[in-house]
């Protein structure tokens, strides 16, 4: 079946480890999106990418990293710097970031800090 | 920056019709969507519009007006298991490299039997 896999569902990391969290597509899509949630809050774009070996930094990109090395992966490392990584995080894919193609959503991972 | 405004909390009865609205500022639109999102899950699409009127889909349908800087989406027919939150989201030029969503604080909607 065609879709987006995040993993894990439920993290919990200890203050000041980095942790990495896993988004994987088989829907071809060229573009790739991480995103947090908060409670109250609506979503907020961390990075994002167009194409492989290239990604942008979107609102909120102090404290992660990302990399996308093939077209169906786009991992987002949450990094001992990001003073708040409590949330629910997202990851999107589309068919082209140019476009006015929708983005597709994976079931996200709730990264809780101990 | 663009700002998105749509209610906080919506409470209707099973059976009815609920419009959820949202007013947006963008300086370069190029479409708007609504997610329909169940505690804990992602978010799930439901529509799009690019132009001007409105986009029917079965019980759900959406309106935009681009001079106004408005849509809603309009639910018919309410089922308890439409209870969620509804976000609205405008596709702008985010940057040079491309597009992004920039999403709404969402709507949470309770539908009571």
């Amino acid at each position: 079946d065609g879709g987006i896999t995040q993993s894990p569902k439920y993290l919990f990391r200890k203050e000041g480890q980095n942790v990495t969290l896993s988004c994987e597509q088989n829907l071809n899509h060229d573009a790739m999106y991480w995103y947090r949630q908060d409670p109250g809050q609506g979503l907020r774009l961390i990075y994002y990418s167009q194409i492989v070996n290239d990604f942008q930094k979107g609102d909120i990109a102090e404290g992660y990293s990302v990399s996308r090395e093939k077209k169906e992966s786009f991992p987002l490392t949450v990094t001992s710097a990001q003073k708040n990584p409590t949330a629910f995080y997202l990851c999107a894919s589309g068919d082209r970031g140019f476009s006015t193609d929708t983005q597709y959503f994976g079931p996200g991972t709730r990264l809780t800090v101990l | 920056g663009q700002n998105i405004d749509q209610p906080t909390e919506m409470t209707a009865t099973e059976g009815a019709i609920v419009q959820i609205n949202c007013t947006y500022q963008t300086s370069g639109f190029n479409g708007l969507f609504w997610y329909q999102q169940h505690a804990g899950e992602a978010p799930t699409f439901l529509s799009y519009n690019v132009l001007d009127g409105l986009e029917e889909k079965g019980r759900f349908s959406s309106f935009l007006s681009r001079s106004k800087g408005y849509s809603y989406l309009l639910l018919k027919e309410l089922q308890m298991k439409d209870s969620a939150s509804y976000l609205c989201a405008v596709r702008d030029r985010y940057s040079n490299s491309g597009y992004a969503l920039n999403f709404g604080k969402g709507t949470s909607l309770l539908v009571t039997p």
